[in-house]
């Protein structure tokens, strides 16, 4: 089944020490979107790519990076997490074009990042 | 401005009971998306409907149904006779239509816990 594919599913680091989480669809979505979901909040949109473009939320952190390397995937780095990052990170595709009406985004299942 | 407001942080209700999710939005915007997601205890957010800013026809999809009403700003979910499995956070979100890529700005959620 195409899908949207988060790994890891948990990932525990420590303060100040870089983590990547990785994000990888098999639905040729051209976008691809990071969302940082604290506890009991509403997914927050950190950045996207549309094709290659990588396109920065204004108050997105410098601290979060982004790679795409290819249509299929793509990594979320932080670079030096603080204890505040702890939160649910959200990968999502979406297909869009100029001429195409907005479509909806599918959501992998999430990477709950723990920092201790 | 454009926001989402959910009114409604928790529910709770008996099995078979029906219950109706609020959502009001504010846009400017004159075209524009509205969805409804599911995010069960799992992290996963399952798309449920999304229906655009000219279509104000209500929806029914088995025990699902949505009420779109422009004159109110409102686009409210309702599920019939409700089921255990239906408990899990609720998540409203309006997309401007950007022709580039499709922002969801949610709301804060409202928790649907279901009791046998």
């Amino acid at each position: 089944d195409a899908m949207v594919i988060q790994n890891p599913r948990y990932q525990v680091t420590q303060f100040g020490k870089p983590v990547t989480l990785s994000c990888s669809q098999t639905l040729n979505h051209n976008v691809m979107y990071w969302y940082q979901q604290k506890s009991s909040q509403a997914p927050k949109l950190l950045f996207h790519y549309y094709d290659k473009d990588f396109n920065n939320e204004a108050d997105t952190p410098d601290n979060f990076q982004s790679r795409r390397p290819n249509t299929s995937f793509c990594f979320l780095d932080i670079r030096s997490p603080g204890l505040g990052d702890a939160a649910m990170y959200l990968c999502a595709t979406s297909k869009e074009g100029l001429a195409v009406p907005t479509y909806e985004q599918y959501f992998g299942p999430g990477t709950r990042l723990t920092v201790t | 401005a454009q926001k989402v407001t959910q009114a409604q942080t928790e529910i709770s209700v008996v099995e078979k009971e029906d219950v109706t999710l609020d959502c009001v939005y504010e846009t400017r915007d004159t075209t524009y998306y509205l969805f409804w997601y599911k995010q069960p205890p799992s992290g996963e957010l399952v798309f449920l409907i999304r229906r655009n800013s000219f279509d104000e026809q209500n929806e029914i999809s088995g025990r699902y149904s949505w009420n779109f009403q422009k004159s109110t700003s409102s686009f409210n979910f309702t599920i019939t006779a409700s089921q255990v499995v239906d408990s899990a956070v609720y998540f409203c979100a309006l997309s401007p239509f950007s022709g580039g890529y499709n922002k969801l700005i949610f709301g804060a959620g409202t928790r649907l816990a279901v009791h046998p």
